[in-house]
């Protein structure tokens, strides 16, 4: 069935570096990739989401990059603070409906 | 964005009994879900909750473990049957709103604990 790696499972960064996480889908059909924030015992929060018909999106801080022909797609975060500590996690759909989610990113920054 | 609440936030039941976990929406919405998160782990989604007719399961999701009703585009009812420790997880429901950007959002979850 359809599925959604995501890597790594972990990440640990000093604050003011970036972070990377990159996920790999497998249905080719999917062209909707939200991305969510959990922070612990919150609910997730989207933070930036792509469509297939763009191959990269910025919101401050934060970029989404979108390769649909390797059928993977990154989170970029810069100057990281220590609020951005918490859960992320990708997904990916065919529409805003059906998501697969992946495993997450379990992301820690230290002062 | 549309705001959604569930209710209990949290329960602790035993075994064989079932939970009705109630969600709200302050606005009409398009489309409501619900996920499951057991602890640490990814969001699996149950079923789509339609309204006014049968819920759409995903695979290795039963109507008759997981009932769903949606009586309004404002609100639908999760109940966890015949529950075992197995069940034990976090219940999120989650909205699309309508009209709107399309975009999915989630409500703060119910934690069930099944003794």
């Amino acid at each position: 069935g359809e599925n959604v790696e995501q890597h790594p499972s972990t990440l640990s960064v000093q604050e003011g570096d970036s972070a990377v996480i990159k996920c790999t889908y497998s249905d080719s059909a999917s062209n909707y990739f939200p991305w969510y924030k959990q922070e612990l015992g919150k609910r997730p929060q989207l933070i930036i989401d792509i469509r297939s018909n763009v191959g990269e999106k910025k919101d401050q801080r934060i970029a989404v990059t979108l390769n649909k022909t390797a059928k993977h797609f990154s989170l970029h975060i810069t100057e990281t603070q220590p609020e951005d500590s918490a859960v992320y996690f990708c997904a990916a759909g065919p529409n805003t409906d059906k998501l697969i989610f992946g495993t997450g990113t379990r992301l820690q920054v230290f002062p | 964005s549309a705001v959604i609440s569930q209710k209990p936030s949290r329960d602790i039941c035993q075994r064989g009994t079932s939970l009705t976990i109630q969600c709200q929406v302050d606005s009409q919405v398009t489309m409501m879900f619900w996920y499951r998160q057991q602890p640490g782990q990814s969001l699996t989604l149950i079923a789509t909750a339609n309204q006014g007719s049968e819920a759409t399961y995903e695979s290795g999701f039963v109507i008759d473990k997981f009932p769903i009703s949606r009586p309004n585009l404002t609100f639908s009812t999760l109940t966890v049957s015949n529950m075992s420790p197995e069940d034990s997880s976090i219940y999120l429901c989650s909205a699309i709103e309508r009209g709107g950007v399309y975009e999915q959002y989630f409500g703060p979850g119910t934690r069930l604990t099944v003794t």
